[in-house]
């Protein structure tokens, strides 16, 4: 049973045209990840939240932007996709409740091409 | 600064022969947790390990093991009899002591290759 979805799983978009990503997540967890990951490199956070508080990192470029609108659902916004911003982006979660070391569960991703 | 040096990009092993994955990290805080994932070619990453820096014990699980020497700042994963499933890009991950939220920060991966 699939934990953490992501959808869709290949995604193209022209450059300079918005697209959205979504993930949704079954596990009822209250923190939800953002990655990018381009290709052969490690992910790189993005940003996260913990239930509705956001927290960016500090070298997110503004072209960036994420929704939460519910424990489930979060949401990637790329406002004006360039060619540098074709990765692959994973969600993930994870709860506090856990404990603080609890593992991250990630999607199986969305690969974004720009055309 | 935190930081994750995997410095063995790619492998290549043939079946059955044992693999040791290497990873050494950098931190400042005492108190620090450290990570495997595996990512096979479907792109899903896969928790394999957690480990936090109080706790030196190796770990076996199955084929897998894992050393972790906070002398040497390393935390090896070594698998025994490596098959064909195993060929996947293996992270290790390090986490900032960062309160609710566990904000991993990923080596740069190790390639394995097990040929038939």
């Amino acid at each position: 049973d699939a934990m953490v979805i992501q959808n869709p799983r290949y995604q193209v978009t022209q450059f300079g045209k918005p697209v959205t990503l979504s993930c949704s997540q079954t596990l009822n967890h209250n923190v939800m990840y953002w990655y990018q990951q381009k290709s052969s490199q490690a992910p790189k956070l993005l940003f996260h939240y913990y239930d509705k508080d956001f927290n960016n990192e500090a070298d997110t470029p503004d072209n960036f932007q994420s929704r939460r609108p519910n424990t489930s659902f979060c949401f990637l916004d790329i406002r004006s996709p360039g060619l540098g911003d074709a990765a692959m982006y994973l969600c993930a979660t994870s709860s506090f409740a856990q404990g603080i070391d609890s593992p991250l569960h990630f999607g199986n991703g969305t690969r974004l091409t720009v055309t | 600064a935190q930081k994750v040096t995997q410095a063995q990009t790619e492998i290549s092993v043939v079946e059955k022969e044992d693999v040791t994955l290497d990873c050494v990290y950098e931190t400042r805080d005492t108190t620090y947790y450290l990570f495997w994932y595996k990512q096979p070619p479907s792109g899903e990453l896969v928790f394999l390990i957690r480990r936090n820096s109080f706790d030196e014990q190796n770990e076996i699980s199955g084929r897998y093991s894992w050393n972790f020497q906070k002398s040497t700042s390393s935390f090896n994963f070594t698998i025994t009899a490596s098959q064909v499933v195993d060929s996947a890009v293996y992270f290790c991950a390090l986490s900032e002591y960062g309160g609710a939220t566990n904000k991993l920060i990923f080596g740069t991966g190790t390639l394995l290759a097990v040929q038939p």
